[in-house]
């Protein structure tokens, strides 16, 4: 697609209950980044992916969230028992990877999917 | 550990105004450093990107600079317009890992 595309941008879950945010990033962007930003803050990092490995998730804030990017292309970060604390936007941002894997280029961010937890 | 500050957190100016915006960071040793624009309820769109071996980068109305040894880079906007009105966050690569860390962001309005 032309950009990165999030679904659904807006979520609302009772206390407990299981959430997936699906993110489709630009077509042949090799890495790609879920960040968690809450209301009048910048973006927290949460997990990188190049292709379908998951390289980095030490800012995935508890065992409760889990990302995965299968086939190297669409990403779901799912959140299980979602608490209050949860609430927030959700960023998925793609970009291209220049030789030997560093990243070189501009971050691609979507919409965002912003959760809301009762 | 990367931190990211911006001051100031908001600033409001008539329209037509010169405007600086700054961001610090507290290890210099970034890989590149990336100012992105960002609207009530929306994603973040990128303005500009310095690597670690430039100075500064020019688009339109905007210049960014980057001073690495003094961990400081700041975002030059001319001429300001009401469609400026957004919240500017720089976010910095370090030379390890992927991960990029992003301030706190500084909210501009600027009046008609």
């Amino acid at each position: 697609g032309a950009g990165v595309s999030q679904s659904p941008r807006y979520k609302v879950a009772k206390r407990g209950q299981d959430v997936a945010l699906r993110c489709d990033p630009i077509s042949g962007h090799v890495s790609l980044f879920w960040y968690q930003q809450a209301l009048g803050q910048g973006p927290e990092f949460l997990t990188y992916f190049q292709n379908e490995a998951q390289l980095d998730k030490s800012g995935l804030p508890s065992d409760r969230f889990f990302a995965e990017r299968p086939e190297g292309s669409v990403s779901t970060l799912k959140i299980q028992r979602t608490q209050q604390e949860d609430s927030a936007v959700y960023l998925c941002a793609s970009s291209p990877t220049g030789l030997a894997g560093v990243i070189t280029g501009e971050l691609f961010f979507g919409e965002g999917s912003r959760l809301t937890v009762l | 550990k990367q931190e990211v500050t911006q001051i100031p957190a908001a600033l409001s100016v008539p329209e037509g105004e010169n405007l600086v915006l700054n961001c610090s960071f507290t290890d210099s040793a970034i890989y590149n450093l990336q100012w992105f624009r960002q609207d009530p309820g929306k994603g973040l769109t990128s303005l500009l990107l310095i690597q670690s071996s430039q100075r500064e980068q020019t688009s339109g109305r905007l210049n960014a600079s980057l001073d690495k040894s003094s961990g400081r880079s700041t975002l030059y906007i001319a001429a300001s317009q009401p469609g400026d009105s957004a919240t500017y966050l720089c976010a910095v690569k370090g030379n390890y890992g992927q991960n990029f860390v992003f301030g706190p962001g500084t909210r501009l309005s600027v009046l008609p």
